[in-house]
This record gives C-alpha cells, structure tokens and sequence, in this order.
C-alpha cells in the first residue's frame, strides 16, 4: 500500500466511449503524475501537476484530458481512444517535482476495443 | 532523445543463484533509481544512486552507478522466489528533475 489509489483497476471501452480514471493520494503531496506502461514500450510520463496546475504535457494526444481539482486527485478524462492506447495507465505522486521520490499507485487496466 | 537500455529482458533462474541486471546508456544521469514491480501493482523505488561509482546494498541486492553517471547494473545474491517481478531503472536528465526516463525493464522469474 503505496497510499496512492487507482481506479477502476480494470476498465474495457469502445473507441466511441467516454470515460475517466482517477487517482487520490493521502501522502500530502503536492505533486502528480500520469505514466503510460505498454507492454512493449518504456514507461512514458504524460502529464504532471505541481499544486493543481499543469508544468508538463508530454506532446499527449488531445483524446487524452487531464483535471487536478486539488492536490490529491487527479483525473485522466478519455474520449475516443485508439486500440493503441490499451495499456496500464499509472498514477504517481511525489511531495515536490524534482529529485523527490515519486509513489505510484497500482494502475488502471485499459483495454480499447 | 535520451534512452535507457536494459538487458537481459527475460531472466529466469533457480531459487539460490546470483544475477546481475545492467541498465545501459549514452547519455549522463543526475541520478539513477531501480524499482521493482510486482503484478497488479506499481513500480516501488528500491534505490537512488546519485554519485559516479557509488554503491548501494539492500540485504542481499548491491546497485552500483558507473564512474560517467551513463549507466547501472543491480545484483541479486543467492535469489529468492519474492524476488520475481519487473525490475525497472529511471534516470533523471540533467535539464529536468521530475521527468524521469525509464528503461524497459527485466522481468525476472526466480523458481523455487
């Protein structure tokens, strides 16, 4: 238990589906993140927030829609998502952005059909 | 485009042998962090190395960071079934501290 929540832990989609992921940490961080992990691929960071507003946009497709309403939840809103976007979509916090350890929470399952 | 290799990918051996995992690049880290990932679960930090040829141990785990801060092996004495899982290193750039580039990690399967 990392302290970082994920869900859904599973969701399956439609490609005209709209859908979101959340993400809550109760570390009293003031940073988040979203990674994408494919299974052939390295883990690609997407979007950080530092207290609520966006520092990064990792060139994510704009199908792609992140919300932080506060600094301990995040939200990745999807709308018409590829088959290649099927993946464990991971949500981090870290206290600060920079060289502080950053604690992931267990991931949602993506798959797009 | 800064890269991290990783090898072996795939790695099973028999409960009690020793291995080493190498994390390989051409470019210069700030710092190198090694996690591990069990199934169903996130990466969990196991180390940050920051300084050219330091060495780190963690029971029976040793990391090491090259002299040039370009790469990292990670070595598992006498391994043991709860040693299975994804082993990923991430380095830090030099120009941006939060945006960690990751390797594509080893999967390790230890049998009993």
């Amino acid at each position: 238990e990392t302290g970082v929540t994920q869900t859904p832990r599973h969701l399956v989609m439609g490609m005209t589906n709209k859908k979101s992921l959340k993400c809550e940490q109760h570390l009293g961080h003031n940073a988040m993140y979203w990674y994408k992990q494919s299974a052939k691929k390295p883990l690609e960071l997407m979007f950080v927030y530092s207290l609520e507003e966006r520092v990064e946009n990792n060139s994510v497709p704009s199908r792609f829609s992140p919300e932080c309403p506060n600094s301990s939840h995040l939200f990745l809103h999807l709308h018409t998502l590829q088959p290649e976007d099927s993946a464990l979509y991971l949500c981090a916090s870290s206290q600060e952005t920079g060289t502080d350890t950053q604690y992931f929470g267990p991931g949602t399952r993506l798959t797009v059909l | 485009t800064q890269l991290l290799e990783q090898s072996p990918q795939f790695l099973s051996i028999q409960e009690g042998e020793n291995l080493t995992v190498y994390c390989n690049s051409s470019s210069v880290f700030s710092s190198l962090q090694w996690y591990r990932q069990e199934p169903g679960e996130g990466p969990v930090l196991l180390v940050t190395v920051v300084t050219g040829g330091e060495v780190k141990k963690l029971k029976r785990l040793t990391f090491q960071f090259g002299d040039a801060r370009k790469d990292s092996s990670l070595h598992i004495t006498a391994a043991q079934p709860g040693d299975t899982g994804l082993y990923l290193c991430a380095g830090e750039p030099p120009d941006s501290s939060y945006k960690l580039i990751f390797g594509s990690g080893t999967r390790l399967l230890v049998r009993p």
